[in-house]
């Protein structure tokens, strides 16, 4: 079992939907976790940045973190075009930069 | 402005020849790290630095050499490159600005060993 699984996609939605991304891991020793959006041929571009549960808002951009489910979640509002990407989770322990990834969500945001 | 520079962009080489890709970043970041990223694997860490002459393996440090001597540069070293090393790799800094953490990634380096 990998620790750290993300659904592939794609996902296709409408222009203005509210999307949900998720991820799941099995380290519970995971503290920080994180979200990236890649465009494609770039490096990819930290999102959001949260610390054990709860939610982070920024902007259109929630993040959700559930770790008795170890579940974490990223919501965006009123999708735009230009969020069409793929959007990497990762997480790491405490006192550690070791980082593992999940394989990314591709996401298409259609006119 | 945020930088993290990688160098050369793009290389195509050959199996057993060694070759040094650089990473700089003008942040004065703690952290540094190197990753690859291949179709259906997603993004995998290979090494990460947490302070100058520390470092640590990462998911697949097999085959691949670093250093950090100096804060801002942390190249990644292929001694013996062999195909399967033929991937995109970026390179990272990271650390804490105040209480935020912040992170930035390198443009990446596309490498095809044949």
């Amino acid at each position: 079992q990998k620790e750290v699984e993300q659904d592939p996609g794609p996902l296709s939605v409408p222009e203005g939907a509210i999307v949900s991304l998720n991820c799941t891991y099995s380290n519970s020793a995971f503290q920080y976790f994180m979200w990236y959006r890649q465009y494609s041929r770039k490096g990819p571009e930290l999102l959001m940045y949260t610390y054990s549960s709860g939610n982070k808002e920024d902007g259109r951009f929630t993040a959700q973190v559930d770790k008795s489910s170890k579940y974490i979640s990223l919501f965006i509002r009123d999708s735009q075009p230009s969020d069409s990407a793929t959007y990497l989770c990762a997480m790491r322990s405490y006192n550690t930069d070791k980082l593992i990834f999940g394989t990314g969500t591709r996401l298409q945001v259609f006119p | 402005e945020a930088q993290v520079t990688q160098n050369p962009r793009y290389l195509i080489t050959v199996t057993g020849k060694k070759l040094t890709v650089t990473c700089s970043q003008n942040m004065n970041h703690e952290y540094m790290s190197w990753y690859r990223q291949d179709p259906g694997l997603g993004l995998r860490q290979i090494y990460y630095s947490m302070n100058v002459e520390v470092t640590d393996k990462g998911d697949v440090p097999e085959g691949y050499k670093v250093s950090r001597k100096e804060k801002r540069n942390f190249p990644l070293i292929l001694e013996s490159p062999s195909p399967n090393q033929t991937s995109l790799y970026f390179c990272a800094s990271s650390g804490y600005e105040g209480p935020s953490y912040e992170q930035y990634f390198g443009p990446g380096t596309r490498l095809t060993v044949t």
